[in-house]
């Protein structure tokens, strides 16, 4: 099993800051990295595949980074719905898909 | 747009099997591109993906469930379902169904709550 840790669990920003989030693999998953957000009550929402391409109708403010083990998510620019929770998850090992637990953006 | 709604029993009882389905909308599961997955979210923690089923009938588990869950399809009702038998309250989560590629899990229901309480 491939496991994604996130770092921190919990992030503090100002609106109109930067925020970046870390996420690490115990394997080279090469590029095969997404990221989603998660809004209370909802459904994850993809964010970003491929470690860096952003999916259908995410601003530009989103960019992710990295390959191997070692992933970003940066938000440039933080607007009020963007406090949430993200994950990364793998798919290196497709089927099997696995997720990172999780790091809660919250307004400081 | 494809729509994905989960529908079940809100409440099982301990060593019951939990069963749900999933409706698609806005889409065909036959259409071939595309695979058919759970995923559950226990109250307040992460993700974990259960499997995946493709219209021909064919399926992938996650190993740590693989004893316990069974997923199968229903092309004609436009469904997939989802058993977990042997249940205990771990098995408490939020039960999401999703759309899959190879590379991402695009699109969501919105998830239906499982307890599992005597």
């Amino acid at each position: 099993e491939i496991v994604m840790t996130q770092s921190p669990a919990t992030l503090s920003v100002s609106p109109g800051e930067r925020a970046t989030l870390s996420c690490r693999a115990s394997q080279s998953v090469s590029s095969n990295l997404a990221w989603y957000q998660q809004k209370p009550g909802q459904a994850p929402r993809l964010l970003i595949y491929g470690a860096s391409t952003r999916a259908t109708g995410i601003p530009a403010r989103f960019s992710g980074s990295g390959s191997g083990t070692e992933f970003t998510l940066t938000i440039s620019s933080l607007q009020s719905e963007d406090f949430a929770v993200y994950y990364c998850q793998q798919y290196n090992n497709w089927p099997w898909y696995t997720f990172g637990q999780g790091t809660k953006l919250e307004i400081k | 747009q494809v729509q994905l709604q989960e529908s079940g029993p809100g409440l099982v009882k301990p060593s019951q099997t939990l069963s749900l389905t999933c409706t698609v909308s806005g889409g065909s599961i036959s259409s071939g591109d595309y695979y058919w997955s759970w995923i559950r979210q226990p109250p307040g923690k992460g993700l974990e993906w259960i499997g995946y089923i493709y219209y021909s009938g064919s399926t992938y588990y996650n190993p740590s469930l693989k004893s316990r869950v069974t997923i199968s399809v229903d092309t004609s009702k436009n469904q997939f379902s989802l058993k977990l038998s042997s249940v205990t309250a771990a098995d408490t989560a939020v039960y999401y169904c999703a759309r899959e590629t190879t590379v991402t899990i695009d699109y969501w229901g919105q998830g239906t709550l499982v307890t599992v309480s005597s």
